[in-house]
């Protein structure tokens, strides 16, 4: 198994412009989580899937980030307008439904907002 | 809020045991500890978890106390490969699923 993927692994884009983030989860995982990483803040749960439905976004910090998910492989986290405060590594895990189901995180994708 | 509480950093001298305590005083009865680490900026990668038993793998042993309220976890033998972010967490059942809520972990450097 490839793992989680994630693209893209880096962005850099302009103030004002719109951003969308990728992710593939693990097959079979029913499980999708998005995060956020700054020296700030640390990791945080944004938005988290469970069987394609959005279960909990209260991590989400601002109407302008939005994420779906339309299918078990495949989500995306949007940020429009982006703003240079959003520039973070943004994390994607997966996990299966069942007792020791640890999360599985891809590698990230670097964002940067000029 | 995070639900558990470790110390910012430490340091360990390569080949000896690195000692990761976590304090979780708030931990329900069916809440999993689990561990993880980052290495430099890439995803956080899992170690272990327990539930009120000690567990070993290949990678790390977990000593929960008793009382659950903190646990900690053993690298055997540091090697420099092991300096890393490793975070604590107390696993969260919701709707279906869990979740994690990362701390702010504890930064270990193994020393030459």
């Amino acid at each position: 198994d490839a793992g989680v993927i994630q693209s893209p692994r880096h962005e850099v884009t302009e103030m004002g412009q719109e951003v969308t983030l990728r992710c593939k989860p693990i097959s079979g995982h029913n499980s999708l989580f998005w995060y956020r990483q700054t020296m700030m803040r640390g990791l945080e749960l944004l938005i988290y899937f469970n069987n394609n439905v959005p279960i909990d976004d209260s991590g989400m910090p601002e109407d302008r980030f939005s994420a779906k998910m339309p299918n078990a492989s495949f989500s995306t986290l949007k940020i429009q307008p982006s703003e240079p405060r959003d520039s973070a590594v943004y994390f994607c895990a997966s996990s299966s439904t069942g007792t020791y189901n640890e999360q599985f995180f891809g590698p990230g994708t670097r964002l940067t907002v000029l | 809020d995070a639900k558990t509480t470790q110390p910012t950093s430490m340091d360990c001298a390569e080949g000896r045991a690195a000692n990761l305590p976590c304090n979780h005083s708030t931990i329900s009865g069916n809440e999993y500890v689990y561990w993880y680490r980052q290495i430099h900026s890439q995803g956080p990668q899992y170690i272990i978890h327990g539930l009120k038993n000690n567990e070993t793998n290949e990678m790390a042993s977990l000593i929960i106390t008793e009382d659950r309220k903190s646990s900690t976890l053993i690298l055997p033998h540091a090697t420099l490969r092991d300096t890393a972010v490793y975070y604590c967490i107390v696993r969260v059942a919701t709707s279906g699923t869990y979740k994690y809520i990362f701390g702010t972990g504890t930064r270990l450097k193994v020393l030459a």
